[in-house]
């Protein structure tokens, strides 16, 4: 089934890193990929997405391409703030306003100033 | 606009007991999802629905019952609680031809 793998484990890292967190993905059509993000106590919240290969998604200082060649819609940001400690979700969708999305298991991201 | 809100935000449930979880948005959306979350599993979806009188499985669907009467609202019944079933549970909607789904604040279930 289609599925999304993540890096494992949490990332820390000093204010002003660089940050990146891997993602993967295996499915059967063309999927739209997606980066959730989830802050202490919160729901969900889309971060960026992009919706077929080579698309790059952005916000807020992040920014994810979809490589269809590698399956993969690695998340990075150039100078992490104390802000963006959260839980960050890579998830893929087939079908388009279709409301079932596949999740990684998430990687916590504690940034230290 | 609240958005998706849910009720209750915690609960403790003893083994054999029923609940239901509640979901709204006043977004009019058509889809509403019910999703699990548990340590190092990220989310899974339990149940579906695509618009009023229309569910369906997710891949969790044991133990959960779901409807759908109205647009706004999207309840989760668990009808013998398990402790299995100790997670927090997300609802989310939808609009048809969007990619952004919104999620409510979570509900964080015990089962004893």
């Amino acid at each position: 089934g289609d599925s999304v793998t993540q890096m494992e484990g949490p990332v820390t890292l000093s204010e002003e890193a660089f940050l990146t967190i891997n993602c993967t993905y295996t499915a059967t059509g063309y999927p739209s990929l997606f980066w959730y993000v989830q802050y202490p106590g919160e729901g969900l919240q889309l971060l960026l997405k992009a919706t077929k290969a080579d698309d790059k998604g952005s916000n807020k200082g992040f920014e994810a391409t979809y490589r269809k060649e590698t399956t993969s819609f690695h998340l990075e940001k150039g100078s992490v703030q104390v802000s963006d400690s959260a839980v960050y979700f890579c998830a893929l969708t087939l079908y388009y306003g279709n409301n079932r999305l596949a999740f990684g298991k998430g990687n916590q991201v504690v940034v230290i100033p | 606009n609240a958005g998706v809100t849910q009720t209750p935000k915690f609960q403790v449930l003893k083994t054999g007991q029923s609940m239901t979880l509640q979901c709204a948005q006043d977004m009019n959306h058509e889809y509403m999802s019910w999703y699990r979350q548990d340590p190092g599993m990220g989310l899974r979806l339990i149940h579906y629905s695509v618009g009023a009188g229309i569910t369906d499985q997710g891949e969790v669907p044991n133990g959960y019952n779901v409807s759908r009467s109205t647009t706004e609202d999207f309840p989760l019944r668990l009808l013998s609680a398990a402790p299995s079933q100790t997670s927090v549970y997300f609802c989310a909607s939808t609009s048809e031809g969007s990619y952004e789904q919104y999620f409510g604040p979570g509900t964080r279930l015990t089962v004893t």
